[in-house]
């Protein structure tokens, strides 16, 4: 069956370092990859996609990496800070359904 | 844009009650899907729609689940009779085109079945 592995274990980093998330997928052959924050309270917010033939996608301080034959992305942060904060989730789609992570919980203390 | 716009936010109700949610997708965004999430098993898609027409409805737990789209602005989520396992956040989220712009969610609603 499908299934996609996020860190259960809270990662905790100190300011200005940067901050790297995995998110491992099996048996599945994803189009694309989304990464979504959510915190306590709220619903999920979009801040990537990235598709199967992008290797890399940045914006601001947020890079997404997508190795296909790895089945993996990774997702990071670069000079976090305390208000990076959250859940962040990965979500890969099967026809326009999002087949999500459980996220990983990151904390940045200053 | 207020964004995608839920309620109640918040939904305490006894069991075997039927329990109604409300979603307002933004304007112009033709994907609505309905959410649920628990500890247990996370974000669980229950049924999505495209120009208020339901697509896939495969993750409705039971036909004691209905949603509807009467229309662009506006879809309910059903629960009739609502049991304590019910008992999760539901999120709608929609989008322009989710291959492109990913997906906006709503704040959620809580529910409790006691």
């Amino acid at each position: 069956s499908q299934k996609i592995e996020q860190n259960s274990e809270a990662l905790n980093i100190q300011e200005g370092k940067t901050a790297t998330l995995t998110c491992n997928y099996t048996n599945y052959s994803p189009a694309y990859l989304q990464w979504y924050r959510q915190d306590p309270g709220r619903g999920p917010v979009f801040l990537l996609l990235i598709r199967e033939n992008e290797k890399e996608k940045r914006k601001e301080r947020l890079k997404v990496t997508f190795d296909t034959t790895l089945k993996q992305s990774l997702f990071h942060i670069t000079a976090s800070q305390p208000a990076d904060s959250a859940t962040y989730l990965c979500a890969l789609d099967s026809n326009y359904q999002l087949i999500w992570g459980a996220g990983t919980k990151l904390i940045i203390k200053p | 844009d207020a964004g995608v716009i839920q309620s109640p936010r918040h939904e305490v109700t006894e069991m075997g009650q039927e329990v109604t949610l409300r979603c307002k997708p933004i304007s112009g965004h033709d994907y609505l899907f309905w959410y649920r999430q628990t500890m247990m098993r996370g974000l669980e898609l229950l049924i999505y729609f495209n120009n208020n027409v339901p697509i896939d409805d495969s993750g409705m737990p039971e036909d004691r689940f209905s949603a509807k789209m009467p229309n662009a602005s506006f879809s309910t989520l059903k629960i009739q009779p609502s049991e304590p396992r019910d008992s999760a956040v539901y999120f709608c989220a929609s989008s322009l085109e989710p291959v492109i712009y990913g997906y906006t969610f709503g704040s959620g609603t809580r529910l409790t079945v006691v």
